[in-house]
């Protein structure tokens, strides 16, 4: 069956350093992949995709590819921000099922 | 355009009894699907509705049960409650006419069973 693995945390930062958040997948077939994130109080909130093997899903300077050699999806952002602290959910879908990592928590520090 | 709702956002309810969540999807979007999220088990998946039909089901008893009405809206219910089934429900709705593509969140229904 399929599932996601992903980093355990939390993951503390200071404000600008680099940021990762491994996730690696197992699937049978060709699944999609996305990054979710979770602020305190709400819904997760959809941050980037990929759809196929070797794109790039981007947005607010995170950065994901899909790697089909290593079934790898690693988020990462080159500096983050206090107001990117939140959890952050690997994801997988196919036509039939939806799976989503354990989640991790960011919290960046001033 | 509004997004996500759900109702109510809280719950207190007791061992034993049954409980309905209510969602509200995006306008134009057909897919709802309902998720169980714990602290010990995480995001679960527990059904997506498509055009009032469930297309998908995940591993849960047949306690939790739902369906879709014409308007997209959509309603769980899970009945004689555990303890065990206090978590947030969160439903997410989808454009997608296949499988599962990119999710809105609502705020979820925090469910507290005592």
């Amino acid at each position: 069956g399929n599932s996601v693995t992903q980093m355990e945390g939390p993951v503390t930062l200071s404000e600008e350093a680099f940021l990762t958040i491994n996730c690696t997948y197992t699937a049978t077939g060709y699944p999609s992949l996305f990054w979710y994130v979770q602020y305190p109080g709400e819904g997760l909130q959809l941050l980037l995709k990929a759809t196929k093997a070797d794109d790039k899903g981007s947005n607010k300077g995170f950065e994901a590819t899909y790697r089909k050699e290593t079934t790898s999806f690693h988020l990462e952002k080159g500096s983050v921000q206090v107001s990117d602290s939140a959890v952050y959910f690997c994801a997988l879908s196919d036509i039939n099922d939806m799976r989503f990592g354990a989640g991790t928590r960011l919290t960046v520090k001033p | 355009k509004a997004g996500v709702t759900q109702t109510p956002r809280y719950l207190i309810k007791t061992r034993g009894q049954q409980v309905t969540l209510s969602c509200s999807p995006i306008s134009g979007h057909r897919s709802v699907s309902w998720y169980q999220q714990t602290p010990g088990q995480g995001l679960q998946f527990l059904f997506e509705y498509f055009s009032e039909t469930q297309r998908n089901k995940g591993n849960f008893p047949g306690r939790f049960s739902g369906r879709q009405f014409s308007n997209s809206r959509s309603e769980m219910n899970v009945s004689t409650l555990e303890l065990g089934d206090s978590a947030l429900y969160l439903c997410a709705s989808s454009l997608a006419d296949r499988g599962f593509d990119e999710q809105y969140f609502g705020p979820g229904t925090r469910l507290t069973v005592t």
